[in-house]
């Protein structure tokens, strides 16, 4: 099946800096992207759509300026999460259609963010 | 609203006992309904896709099934190894929204 990578796979950061996490389809282009937060126990919370060559679409309550998407290429989406605090810790995973259907919707192995 | 409820929200099982989770939604005009499985600190894993009511999937010990209020993930004699959160999902325009999912625990 389609794979969808993460990177990093953990980040610990200082509180004030803004940390990138990069999304990619490996063996598939990806038009559209998702980005998700899951907090401990607690289901996956869709954030944001990532569209190529396009602003990304945020769900109700999500920060814009705060989680800033870009979606450089048909491959590639990254999520900076800007001067980062204690509460944007939490485990954010991408995920995207595979080969354009909506058969399967396919997980990056997510990113887990730490601010200290 | 659409709506996905998943129960129960967590269950402990012994080794070879099987059961089934439940899924139910509300959404106006299903496009698809999504299984996947959940280990800590890893992404969902995919199932299974259902699309009408009365189709089934069957893959190992697991079988999804669906209805037009609701699906059903059936475990056969389940095995340590398939203690995991399962997670529920409905297609709403091009993105898919979860219920809370259901942790289930097998016991050796």
């Amino acid at each position: 099946g389609a794979v969808v990578s993460q990177h990093p796979s953990r980040v610990i950061c200082k509180s004030g800096t803004s940390v990138k996490i990069e999304c990619r389809s490996l063996d598939f282009q990806a038009t559209t992207m998702f980005w998700y937060r899951q907090f401990p126990k607690q289901s996956l919370m869709l954030m944001a759509t990532s569209n190529e060559g396009s602003k990304a679409t945020y769900e109700q309550g999500v920060e814009k300026d705060k989680f800033l998407i870009n979606h450089a290429s048909l491959t590639l989406s990254t999520l900076t999460v800007t001067s980062a605090h204690p509460e944007d810790s939490s485990f954010y995973i991408c995920s995207a259609w595979g080969r354009g259907s909506y058969n399967e919707q396919f997980f990056g192995p997510g990113t887990r963010l730490t601010v200290l | 609203e659409d709506q996905v409820t998943q129960s129960p929200e967590a269950l402990r099982l012994q080794e070879g006992e099987s059961s089934s989770l439940n899924c139910s939604y509300t959404v106006s005009g299903l496009r698809g309904l999504f299984w996947y499985r959940q280990d800590p600190g890893k992404g969902p894993e995919f199932l299974f896709t259902l699309y009408s009511a009365g189709e089934e999937k069957e893959k190992e010990r697991l079988k999804a099934t669906l209805t037009k209020k609701e699906s059903f993930l059936h475990i056969t004699a389940p095995k340590p190894e398939d203690s995991a959160t399962y997670l529920c999902a409905v297609i709403r325009g091009d993105k898919i929204i979860f219920g809370k999912g259901t942790r289930l625990h097998i016991l050796p």
